[in-house]
């Protein structure tokens, strides 16, 4: 059955540090890859995605995923995050041609001003 | 923007009541899906709907459970007897079928005591 790992369940940084999430999948065969975001009181929001193509995938407000696929992984990476990033973060993946979605247990971020 | 939409938004039941939950997608997918979050967890798959057919169910998805889309455009979940157990956010997605992408709705939070 496939899963999906986020190794760090509470992070904690000031702004303008890097961050970076890790999501490990097991799955042998060819998935698409999501990071979603949860900001406090809001509903889940699609980050970014991959699909194919070049592993390195760019989403909104600033963050990029790369996947490496030799890995199993698709971490989530941002340069300097900003307090307005505090939320909790779920990477998840799906087998192509399937729909059902396997999240990870999520990361939650805290951003000190 | 008229994203997903869920109704209650929060539910407060006894053990061993019946509760219902709609959701209503975005207007042009015709895929939703339902799928359950715990306190501490990633969002759970349930079930996936295609238009008005129900493709795939999880083995979560007991018996007291029924999930249905009479038209192929909103959807209910109802649990039957519910149970301690079933305490938790019931969340709606639905997508395209261009995309794999999956949009959440603000979920509704259940509550059995």
């Amino acid at each position: 059955a496939q899963s999906v790992s986020q190794h760090n369940h509470h992070v904690i940084l000031s702004e303008a540090a890097s961050l970076e999430l890790g999501c490990n999948y097991s799955y042998g065969g060819t998935v698409n890859l999501f990071w979603y975001v949860q900001y406090p009181g809001q509903h889940l929001q699609l980050l970014l995605k991959y699909f194919s193509g070049d592993p390195l995938v760019k989403g909104i407000k600033g963050f990029e995923a790369e996947f490496i696929k030799s890995k199993f992984s698709f971490n989530l990476r941002k340069p300097s995050v900003q307090w307005s990033d505090t939320a909790e973060y779920f990477c998840a993946v799906n087998s192509r041609g399937f729909q059902k979605l396997v999240f990870g247990t999520g990361t939650r971020l805290l951003v000190s001003p | 923007d008229t994203g997903v939409s869920q109704n209650p938004r929060h539910k407060i039941t006894k053990r061993g009541q019946n509760v219902t939950f709609r959701c209503d997608p975005i207007s042009e997918h015709n895929r939703l899906y339902w799928y359950r979050q715990t306190l501490g967890q990633g969002p759970e798959f349930l079930t996936y709907f295609q238009n008005e057919a129900q493709l795939e169910k999880s083995r979560l998805l007991s018996d007291r459970f029924s999930a249905e889309r009479p038209k192929g455009s909103f959807s209910t979940l109802e649990i039957q007897r519910t149970e301690q157990g079933d305490s938790a956010m019931y969340l709606c997605a639905s997508s395209s079928g261009r995309g794999y992408e999956q949009y959440f709705g603000p979920g509704t939070r259940l509550t059995v005591t």
